[in-house]
């Protein structure tokens, strides 16, 4: 069926070390995974996304990695700041690319 | 931001009763979906929109329905309120086909926030 497992729920780092989320997707057609952040009372908004040809994409501190064949996508934040405390959720699209389905999400806590 | 408006962005109602939300966009963009947000679970599909007239299911559509007729307008139709569906809900938008277009990015509104008592 139409899945994707996140891992951690809840993560804690020290300000300036680095955090990676996983994830994992059952459809071996689904070819867009994309990341989203949501801050404390606010709508999602993508930070950033790998297609199923590209295996690593960075932008300046976080970078999302892709293994097709065992079908994991992680996002690694560097050198993390307070305000990169959020919820952040992976996703995958499914049937045709028309859905986007997303994992259950991270509580990420950066400490000053 | 882009231009996407729901209404109403919190309504408190009872078991039972029909409940309406709209998501009004100003993009112009085919695609659009109705998305529920609880602890734990994430954002789940709900039903989605791939122009005028067009909708399908996604992952927890039922006592739910959708109409789109024009192509700013989503509408989600609760038709008798039960308190499992208590959560908050968000619409969003696609430009192009996230699995096949140039950008797959979608662009949510600011969610509504709907109580059954």
């Amino acid at each position: 069926g139409e899945n994707v497992e996140q891992h951690p729920s809840t993560l804690s780092v020290q300000e300036g070390d680095s955090a990676v989320i996983k994830c994992t997707y059952s459809d071996s057609a689904s070819n867009y995974f994309p990341w989203y952040k949501q801050e404390l009372g606010k709508r999602p908004q993508l930070i950033i996304d790998i297609r199923s040809n590209v295996g690593e994409k960075k932008d300046q501190r976080i970078a999302v990695t892709l293994n097709k064949t065992a079908k994991h996508f992680s996002l690694h934040i560097t050198e993390t700041q307070p305000e990169d405390s959020a919820v952040y959720f992976c996703a995958a699209t499914y049937t045709g690319g028309f859905k986007t389905i997303f994992g259950a999400g991270t509580r990420l806590f950066v400490k000053a | 931001d882009a231009g996407i408006t729901q209404s109403p962005r919190h309504k408190v109602t009872e078991t039972g009763t029909p409940v309406t939300l709209r998501c009004h966009q100003t993009e112009n963009h085919r695609y659009m979906y109705w998305y529920r947000q609880d602890p734990g679970h994430g954002l789940r599909l709900i039903h989605y929109s791939y122009g005028v007239k067009d909708t399908d299911k996604g992952e927890v559509s039922d006592g739910y329905s959708v109409s789109r007729s024009k192509t700013e307008d989503f509408l989600l139709t609760l038709e008798s309120a039960t308190s499992s569906q208590t959560s908050v809900y968000f619409c969003a938008i696609s430009e192009t086909n996230p699995g096949q277009g140039r950008t797959g990015e979608l662009f949510f509104g600011e969610g509504s926030r709907l109580t059954v008592l």
